[in-house]
């Protein structure tokens, strides 16, 4: 298996567009996790699906965060409009429902200038 | 009060040493205790995971749980330079599935 398959990787954008981070979690698993990882708080869950469904979005920051899952092989973070405080490195995961264990991938590093 | 807290460091040992990474935490819900490492420019990686109470051991490394102070220690034995790593660890509740993770420590081996 690839593992959790995330895109871009790198991702430089200007204040106030719109930014697209997607990912294609392991075959099989039915929950899906994203993360924002930054130096000054560390890694933080945004959101988490079980079979396509949201079930906490708590960590969603603000109106500007969307995230969609809409089907069990992929998901999207959009961010609109992006503001500089936004970059960060952003982490999707995914895990069997029946356990704890998540599979990280690579992660996007975003940086809106 | 973050739920979990982690020094983040840096910690900078010669190879050899044992290492000592340490956390706390303050949601007594929480069952499941993770370490994940993550190296520089990836994603984290599951290194062990312990149930409750008690210590786990996988080779060189031993995860440490003690819920009575709320206090979780991972143990890096003969440490390696690839061991050069951030080291985070986690909590998470059974059937919640939302992993609650530190700060991170960021632990350097010195050849």
């Amino acid at each position: 298996d690839a593992g959790v398959i995330q895109s871009p990787r790198h991702e430089v954008t200007e204040m106030g567009q719109e930014v697209t981070l997607r990912c294609k979690p392991i075959s099989g698993h039915n929950s899906l996790f994203w993360y924002r990882q930054t130096m000054m708080r560390g890694l933080e869950l945004l959101i988490y699906f079980n079979n396509n469904v949201p079930i906490d979005d708590s960590g969603m920051p603000e109106d500007r965060f969307s995230a969609k899952m809409p089907n069990a092989s992929f998901s999207t973070l959009k961010i609109q409009p992006s503001e500089p405080r936004d970059s960060a490195v952003y982490f999707c995961a995914s895990s069997f429902a029946v356990t704890i264990e998540a599979f990280f991938g690579q992660g996007t590093r975003l940086t809106v200038v | 009060q973050k739920e979990v807290e982690q020094d983040p460091g840096p910690l900078s040992v010669p190879e050899g040493a044992i290492v000592s990474l340490n956390c706390t935490y303050s949601n007594s819900a929480f069952q499941y205790f993770m370490w994940y490492r993550q190296y520089s420019r990836k994603g984290p990686e599951l290194l062990m995971y312990t149930y409750s109470s008690g210590n786990k051991e996988d080779g060189r490394f031993t995860a440490q749980v003690d819920k009575s102070s709320k206090y979780i220690s991972l143990f890096i034995r003969d440490s390696q330079p690839s061991d050069s790593a951030t080291y985070l660890c986690a909590g998470g509740i059974q059937g919640a599935q939302k992993l609650v993770f530190g700060q991170g420590t960021r632990l350097t081996i010195n050849p």
